[in-house]
Protein backbone atom coordinates (compact mmCIF):
# COMPACT_ATOMS: atom_id res chain seq x y z
CA UNK A 1 0.00 0.00 0.00
CA UNK A 2 1.42 3.62 -0.53
CA UNK A 3 2.37 5.26 2.35
CA UNK A 4 3.38 9.14 3.19
CA UNK A 5 7.40 9.11 3.97
CA UNK A 6 9.07 11.77 6.28
CA UNK A 7 12.68 12.45 6.70
CA UNK A 8 14.39 12.92 9.06
CA UNK A 9 12.20 10.69 11.94
CA UNK A 10 14.29 13.35 14.56
CA UNK A 11 15.62 16.50 13.79
CA UNK A 12 17.25 18.49 16.71
CA UNK A 13 18.12 21.89 15.72
CA UNK A 14 19.32 25.04 18.33
CA UNK A 15 17.16 27.85 18.82
CA UNK A 16 16.83 30.92 16.15
CA UNK A 17 18.27 28.25 13.43
CA UNK A 18 16.05 27.62 10.38
CA UNK A 19 14.91 23.71 9.51
CA UNK A 20 13.27 22.28 6.77
CA UNK A 21 11.03 19.18 6.96
CA UNK A 22 10.70 16.89 4.47
CA UNK A 23 7.70 14.52 3.13
CA UNK A 24 6.43 12.65 0.12
CA UNK A 25 3.11 12.19 -0.39
CA UNK A 26 1.54 9.55 -1.49
CA UNK A 27 2.33 9.81 -5.94
CA UNK A 28 -1.16 10.49 -7.05
CA UNK A 29 -2.69 13.19 -4.47
CA UNK A 30 -2.81 16.82 -4.89
CA UNK A 31 -3.73 17.83 -1.48
CA UNK A 32 -0.68 18.00 1.13
CA UNK A 33 -0.73 19.19 4.47
CA UNK A 34 1.11 19.72 7.72
CA UNK A 35 -0.19 19.03 11.15
CA UNK A 36 1.79 18.86 14.57
CA UNK A 37 1.40 17.02 17.85
CA UNK A 38 2.84 18.46 20.75
CA UNK A 39 3.99 16.09 22.97
CA UNK A 40 1.18 15.01 25.21
CA UNK A 41 -1.02 16.94 23.53
CA UNK A 42 -3.58 16.33 20.58
CA UNK A 43 -3.02 16.98 16.84
CA UNK A 44 -3.17 20.46 15.40
CA UNK A 45 -3.95 21.80 11.77
CA UNK A 46 -1.40 23.78 10.33
CA UNK A 47 -1.31 24.00 6.27
CA UNK A 48 -2.75 22.75 3.43
CA UNK A 49 -1.32 23.02 0.07
CA UNK A 50 -3.11 22.45 -3.53
CA UNK A 51 -2.07 23.56 -7.01
CA UNK A 52 1.26 25.49 -5.42
CA UNK A 53 -0.78 27.29 -3.49
CA UNK A 54 -1.84 27.15 0.70
CA UNK A 55 -5.90 26.98 0.38
CA UNK A 56 -5.84 26.86 4.43
CA UNK A 57 -3.64 27.59 7.05
CA UNK A 58 -4.40 27.86 10.72
CA UNK A 59 -3.45 30.55 13.27
CA UNK A 60 -0.30 28.38 14.18
CA UNK A 61 0.71 28.87 10.45
CA UNK A 62 2.45 32.26 11.11
CA UNK A 63 5.29 33.98 9.43
CA UNK A 64 7.82 31.97 10.73
CA UNK A 65 6.53 29.19 8.36
CA UNK A 66 6.08 28.27 4.53
CA UNK A 67 5.56 24.92 2.92
CA UNK A 68 7.03 24.28 -0.55
CA UNK A 69 7.10 21.67 -3.40
CA UNK A 70 10.24 22.17 -4.64
CA UNK A 71 9.31 19.20 -7.23
CA UNK A 72 6.50 17.18 -8.37
CA UNK A 73 7.35 14.64 -5.55
CA UNK A 74 8.20 16.80 -2.56
CA UNK A 75 6.68 18.86 0.34
CA UNK A 76 8.63 20.45 2.67
CA UNK A 77 7.87 22.50 5.29
CA UNK A 78 10.20 25.43 6.60
CA UNK A 79 10.54 27.01 10.31
CA UNK A 80 12.74 29.88 9.91
CA UNK A 81 13.81 30.66 13.08
CA UNK A 82 12.87 28.10 15.61
CA UNK A 83 11.53 28.74 19.26
CA UNK A 84 11.58 26.47 21.91
CA UNK A 85 8.08 25.92 21.92
CA UNK A 86 7.89 24.78 18.07
CA UNK A 87 9.14 21.50 19.56
CA UNK A 88 6.84 18.97 18.51
CA UNK A 89 5.72 16.08 16.59
CA UNK A 90 5.40 17.13 12.75
CA UNK A 91 2.99 15.03 10.86
CA UNK A 92 2.67 15.45 6.67
CA UNK A 93 -0.03 14.28 5.16
CA UNK A 94 -1.61 13.97 1.77
CA UNK A 95 -5.08 12.97 -0.18
CA UNK A 96 -6.76 12.54 -3.47
CA UNK A 97 -9.30 14.53 -4.69
CA UNK A 98 -13.05 13.86 -3.81
CA UNK A 99 -15.75 13.00 -5.90
CA UNK A 100 -17.74 16.32 -7.54
CA UNK A 101 -14.79 18.27 -6.72
CA UNK A 102 -15.22 17.56 -3.07
CA UNK A 103 -12.29 17.41 -1.18
CA UNK A 104 -13.37 17.98 2.14
CA UNK A 105 -14.66 14.40 2.64
CA UNK A 106 -11.31 12.35 1.12
CA UNK A 107 -9.43 10.58 4.03
CA UNK A 108 -6.20 12.37 5.04
CA UNK A 109 -2.90 9.17 4.89
CA UNK A 110 0.00 10.26 7.46
CA UNK A 111 3.08 9.88 7.45
CA UNK A 112 5.24 8.69 10.69
CA UNK A 113 6.19 11.83 11.42
CA UNK A 114 9.45 14.31 12.21
CA UNK A 115 10.11 14.94 15.83
CA UNK A 116 11.36 18.61 15.96
CA UNK A 117 13.40 18.75 19.07
CA UNK A 118 14.75 22.71 19.74
CA UNK A 119 17.31 22.98 21.85
CA UNK B 1 -17.06 26.08 18.14
CA UNK B 2 -14.75 24.10 16.75
CA UNK B 3 -14.14 22.30 19.89
CA UNK B 4 -13.90 18.65 20.19
CA UNK B 5 -14.59 16.74 23.06
CA UNK B 6 -13.37 12.72 23.01
CA UNK B 7 -14.04 10.75 26.54
CA UNK B 8 -12.53 8.95 28.37
CA UNK B 9 -8.71 10.01 28.48
CA UNK B 10 -7.87 6.04 28.73
CA UNK B 11 -9.38 3.10 28.49
CA UNK B 12 -8.66 -0.36 30.04
CA UNK B 13 -10.24 -3.25 28.80
CA UNK B 14 -10.12 -7.22 29.08
CA UNK B 15 -9.21 -8.97 25.65
CA UNK B 16 -12.66 -9.82 24.04
CA UNK B 17 -14.96 -7.14 25.57
CA UNK B 18 -16.38 -4.08 23.97
CA UNK B 19 -14.18 -1.23 24.09
CA UNK B 20 -16.11 2.51 23.61
CA UNK B 21 -14.72 5.92 22.92
CA UNK B 22 -16.85 9.15 22.55
CA UNK B 23 -16.37 12.28 20.54
CA UNK B 24 -18.43 14.98 21.05
CA UNK B 25 -18.29 18.25 19.19
CA UNK B 26 -20.15 21.51 18.91
CA UNK B 27 -19.95 23.02 14.98
CA UNK B 28 -23.03 22.01 13.18
CA UNK B 29 -21.02 22.32 10.02
CA UNK B 30 -18.69 18.85 9.99
CA UNK B 31 -20.15 16.46 7.72
CA UNK B 32 -17.56 13.96 8.13
CA UNK B 33 -16.60 12.05 11.24
CA UNK B 34 -13.25 9.61 11.05
CA UNK B 35 -11.92 7.69 13.84
CA UNK B 36 -7.97 7.52 13.47
CA UNK B 37 -5.47 5.24 15.34
CA UNK B 38 -2.28 5.97 16.19
CA UNK B 39 0.74 3.29 17.59
CA UNK B 40 3.02 4.83 19.26
CA UNK B 41 5.78 6.05 16.94
CA UNK B 42 3.73 6.49 13.91
CA UNK B 43 1.34 8.68 12.57
CA UNK B 44 -2.17 8.49 12.58
CA UNK B 45 -4.13 5.95 10.21
CA UNK B 46 -7.84 6.24 9.44
CA UNK B 47 -9.32 2.97 11.31
CA UNK B 48 -13.23 4.04 10.16
CA UNK B 49 -15.49 7.38 8.80
CA UNK B 50 -18.54 7.86 8.57
CA UNK B 51 -21.62 10.60 6.92
CA UNK B 52 -24.10 12.17 8.50
CA UNK B 53 -26.55 10.63 6.34
CA UNK B 54 -26.40 7.27 8.02
CA UNK B 55 -26.18 6.30 11.91
CA UNK B 56 -24.32 3.13 12.06
CA UNK B 57 -21.31 2.04 9.89
CA UNK B 58 -19.34 -1.26 10.84
CA UNK B 59 -16.23 -2.52 9.41
CA UNK B 60 -15.51 -5.89 10.62
CA UNK B 61 -14.92 -5.69 14.83
CA UNK B 62 -15.17 -1.83 14.70
CA UNK B 63 -18.55 0.53 14.71
CA UNK B 64 -19.15 4.08 14.30
CA UNK B 65 -22.64 5.30 16.15
CA UNK B 66 -23.65 8.52 15.05
CA UNK B 67 -26.13 10.75 16.54
CA UNK B 68 -26.49 13.99 14.85
CA UNK B 69 -29.08 15.66 17.07
CA UNK B 70 -26.79 14.91 20.36
CA UNK B 71 -23.81 15.90 18.17
CA UNK B 72 -22.07 13.00 19.30
CA UNK B 73 -20.62 10.27 17.47
CA UNK B 74 -18.66 7.01 18.94
CA UNK B 75 -16.27 3.87 17.94
CA UNK B 76 -17.36 0.86 19.24
CA UNK B 77 -14.59 -1.98 19.09
CA UNK B 78 -15.87 -5.75 19.49
CA UNK B 79 -14.10 -8.72 20.92
CA UNK B 80 -10.97 -6.24 21.42
CA UNK B 81 -7.53 -7.52 21.08
CA UNK B 82 -4.07 -6.71 22.92
CA UNK B 83 -3.42 -5.72 19.11
CA UNK B 84 -6.41 -2.97 19.08
CA UNK B 85 -3.83 -0.79 22.01
CA UNK B 86 -2.76 2.20 20.69
CA UNK B 87 -4.37 5.81 20.85
CA UNK B 88 -7.49 6.56 19.25
CA UNK B 89 -8.47 10.30 17.70
CA UNK B 90 -11.88 11.46 16.68
CA UNK B 91 -11.14 13.87 13.71
CA UNK B 92 -14.54 15.76 11.97
CA UNK B 93 -13.72 17.98 8.85
CA UNK B 94 -16.19 20.61 7.53
CA UNK B 95 -16.91 20.20 3.84
CA UNK B 96 -15.32 22.73 1.89
CA UNK B 97 -12.29 22.35 4.28
CA UNK B 98 -8.86 20.63 4.41
CA UNK B 99 -8.66 20.13 8.21
CA UNK B 100 -9.18 18.03 10.76
CA UNK B 101 -10.31 18.95 13.89
CA UNK B 102 -8.85 16.47 16.11
CA UNK B 103 -10.31 15.19 19.48
CA UNK B 104 -7.75 14.70 22.33
CA UNK B 105 -7.17 11.49 21.84
CA UNK B 106 -8.11 7.98 24.39
CA UNK B 107 -5.29 5.50 24.98
CA UNK B 108 -6.69 2.22 24.68
CA UNK B 109 -4.96 -0.77 26.92
CA UNK B 110 -6.53 -4.18 26.02
CA UNK B 111 -4.97 -6.74 28.39
CA UNK B 112 -4.54 -10.57 27.47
Amino acid sequence: EPEVTQTPSHQVTQMGQEVILRCVPISNHLYFYWYRQILGQKVEFLVSFYNNEISEKSEIFDDQFSVERPDGSNFTLKIRSTKLEDSAMYFCASSGSGTGGRVGNQPQHFGDGTRLSIL
Amino acid sequence: QQQVKQSPQSLIVQKGGISIINCAYENTAFDYFPWYQQFPGKGPALLIAIRPDVSEKKEGRFTISFNKSAKQFSLHIMDSQPGDSATYFCAPMSAGTYKYIFGTGTRLKVLA
